[in-house]
């Protein structure tokens, strides 16, 4: 089956404008997951999704940084009036279920958005 | 204090050898522990995960987990050149849902 997959691929922006990052979780994957990885940095949790709501919001950087999910399938990130620091690659992951309570459960990541703000 | 921490190398090590990587982490009350492999411009892909202290063998890969020291490491086998990458160690509590990342150790395996 598919794996995750991400849109665009690549973004390159001017400061100051709207961006918005698509993700399309595995087929039946309840639990979605956003992360980002700056150059020469490990994975930063920004926002998890179980079903469609949003139970923890706080590693969002910013009031700038948004995201939903609908239908229990695709999320979008927003970043509005994009920083330059906000330039890295945003990773999408999925996973069966919720990871609490259980290690079996395991993440899948797609292949990532590479944003560059100029 | 990071709460997982890895060396980030380079790891150099020849072609045939054993190459090993270790992380510590920061939260006694951690309960899973994942590696993942990073190649250059790629996402993460799973390589193994563990949640009992001691060894966990899945081909040329053994991760080993002493909770009471906090560390977790990787061991790989007969190291290939294909296995040059970056190493990401994650850790999750029990009840927790987001993994924490080190930065990853790269590794970079000789001919």
């Amino acid at each position: 089956g598919a794996g995750v997959s991400q849109s665009p691929s690549n973004k390159v922006t001017e400061k100051g404008k709207d961006v918005e990052l698509r993700c399309d979780p595995i087929s039946g994957h309840t639990a979605l997951y956003w992360y980002r990885q700056s150059l020469g940095q490990g994975l930063e949790f920004l926002i998890y999704f179980q079903g469609n709501s949003a139970p923890d919001k706080s590693g969002l950087p910013s009031d700038r940084f948004s995201a939903e999910r609908t239908g229990g399938s695709v999320s979008t990130l927003t970043i509005q009036r994009t920083q330059q620091e906000d330039s890295a690659v945003y990773l999408c992951a999925s996973s069966l279920v919720p990871m609490s309570g259980g290690p079996i459960d395991t993440q899948y990541f797609g292949p990532g958005t590479r944003l560059t703000v100029l | 204090q990071k709460e997982v921490e890895q060396n980030s190398g380079p790891l150099s090590v020849p072609e045939g050898a054993i190459a090993s990587l270790n992380c510590t982490y920061s939260d006694r009350g951690s309960q899973s522990f994942f590696w993942y492999r990073q190649y250059s411009g790629k996402s993460p892909e799973l390589i193994m995960f563990i949640y009992s202290n001691g060894d966990k063998e899945d081909g040329r890969f053994t991760a080993q987990l002493n909770k009471a020291s906090q560390y977790v490491s990787l061991l790989i086998r007969d190291s290939q050149p294909s296995d040059s990458a970056t190493y990401l160690c994650a850790v999750k509590g029990d009840s927790s849902y987001k993994l924490i990342f080190g930065s990853g150790t790269r590794l970079l395996v000789r001919p």
